[in-house]
């Protein structure tokens, strides 16, 4: 499996915008950048995913850097519910095969 | 539906006793995963199913670990002579293959091996 690295934890205040890396140098042609978040003492669920374009939804933007070496999570105006850890994960075969997990971005939001 | 449900939330038994979790996918899911959790970690994959079909186990599963996904619906994974160092959270997740949001973890069970 392709490996990301993220920061182990970021801060960021209320109300403010949030970026979140993730580097994924070894990436394949057919991988597909995945983000999926987890609050407390709930499992993981799905925020975003992309391939080469930049795609936004309700809950977060996801940026792709050119050469698809990194990327970027983008929650345009954070409150304490995004409070949680995220992952960025590199699946191929999404909903055929497991997701690996790393330690993920541990996000505190600050009042 | 109302996603993946697991049972039960909360599991503390004694060392040596077997325990069993339960997981009930989302319907129309032909995947079933299960993953442990501990402090500070991200999940790490035990196994999964493609309907009844046990298809990869993890090495982290030892010969103390089954799971079982009966009919293709909801699956269950039992412990045997628990040990101190099973104490996780122990997710599912099940998926839709070729859905690219596809995969929807339940809340998981907390095992507490004391």
């Amino acid at each position: 499996d392709a490996k990301t690295t993220q920061p182990n934890s970021m801060e960021s205040n209320e109300e403010e915008p949030v970026h979140l890396p993730c580097n994924h140098s070894t990436i394949s042609g057919t991988d597909y950048i995945h983000w999926y978040r987890q609050l407390p003492s709930q499992g993981p669920e799905y925020v975003i995913h992309g391939l080469t374009s930049n795609v936004n939804n309700r809950m977060a933007s996801l940026a792709i850097a050119e050469d698809r070496k990194s990327s970027t999570l983008i929650l345009h105006r954070a409150t304490l519910r995004d409070a949680a850890v995220y992952y960025c994960i590199l699946s191929s075969n999404f909903g055929n095969e497991k997701l690996t997990f790393g330690t993920g971005t541990r996000l505190t939001i600050i009042p | 539906d109302t996603g993946v449900s697991q049972d039960p939330r909360h599991k503390i038994t004694k060392r040596g006793q077997n325990v069993t979790f339960r997981c009930d996918p989302i319907s129309e899911h032909n995947r079933l995963y299960w993953y442990r959790q501990t402090l500070g970690q991200g999940p790490e994959f035990l196994t999964y199913f493609q309907n009844e079909a046990q298809l990869e186990k993890s090495r982290l599963l030892s010969d103390r670990f089954s799971a079982e996904r009966p009919k293709g619906s909801f699956s269950t994974l039992e412990i045997q002579r628990t040990e101190q160092g099973d104490s996780a959270m122990y997710l599912c997740a099940s998926s839709l293959g070729g859905r690219k949001d596809g995969y929807t973890f339940g809340s998981g069970t907390r095992l507490t091996v004391v």
